[in-house]
């Protein structure tokens, strides 16, 4: 079945530095690709997504980037700021599944 | 718009014990789903509905039931509570099946 890896699973930046999350997925009929953000005490908050007929899509100082022959897809946070601060989860879906499969979550610490 | 409430936020019960959450939803979505969050583990999914009076099964299934009865309200049984149910469990929404999911605040369960 589908399988999501991501990686590193915490990550510690200094503030107004570039932090990088990267994710692989197992399935090649998987098309889409959202990014969630938990804060604390919270649930998961879709941040910014992508589709397989998309290579890289921009929303101020996010970016995701999506390699589908090497199955993976990326999530680049420029600037970084303290309230970037969370968990960060990746997901994949393959075409008119009703299931989001879920990396682990990453914990960024933006120090200030 | 109130979004994706959760009740209750936190409860303890003992091994055997029955309970029932309660996830409710006021932007007229379809679909809803109950995920439980574990440690190392991200979101994993316990079961779906596709609208009012359907129920299917996620990834895991076993000592959950749940029912939706109304559009907006989706609940999750566990009958005979086990430690190996303690985590955090989120409910989510969407519009179309699989695509943005809307979170709610999640409910904490521990079972001694």
């Amino acid at each position: 079945g589908e399988n999501v890896e991501q990686h590193p699973s915490t990550l510690s930046v200094q503030e107004g530095d570039s932090a990088v999350i990267k994710c692989t997925y197992s399935d090649s009929a998987s098309n889409y690709f959202p990014w969630y953000k938990q804060e604390l005490g919270k649930g998961p908050q879709l941040i910014i997504d992508i589709r397989s007929n998309v290579g890289e899509k921009k929303d101020q100082r996010i970016a995701v980037t999506l390699n589908k022959t090497a199955k993976h897809f990326s999530l680049h946070i420029t600037e970084t700021q303290p309230e970037d601060s969370a968990v960060y989860f990746c997901a994949a879906r393959m075409d008119s599944s009703y299931k989001l499969i879920f990396g682990s979550g990453t914990r960024l610490l933006v120090r200030p | 718009n109130a979004g994706v409430t959760q009740t209750p936020k936190f409860r303890v019960l003992k091994t055997g014990q029955s309970m029932t959450l309660l996830c409710a939803q006021d932007m007229n979505h379809e679909y809803m789903y109950w995920y439980r969050q574990d440690p190392g583990m991200g979101l994993r999914l316990i079961h779906y509905s596709v609208g009012e009076g359907t129920t299917a099964k996620g990834e895991v299934p076993d000592g959950y039931n749940v029912s939706r009865l109304k559009k907006q309200n989706f609940l999750l049984g566990l009958e005979s509570a086990a430690p190996s149910q303690t985590s955090v469990y989120f409910c989510a929404s969407s519009y179309e099946i699989g695509e943005t999911q809307y979170f709610g605040p999640g409910t904490r369960l521990l079972v001694l």
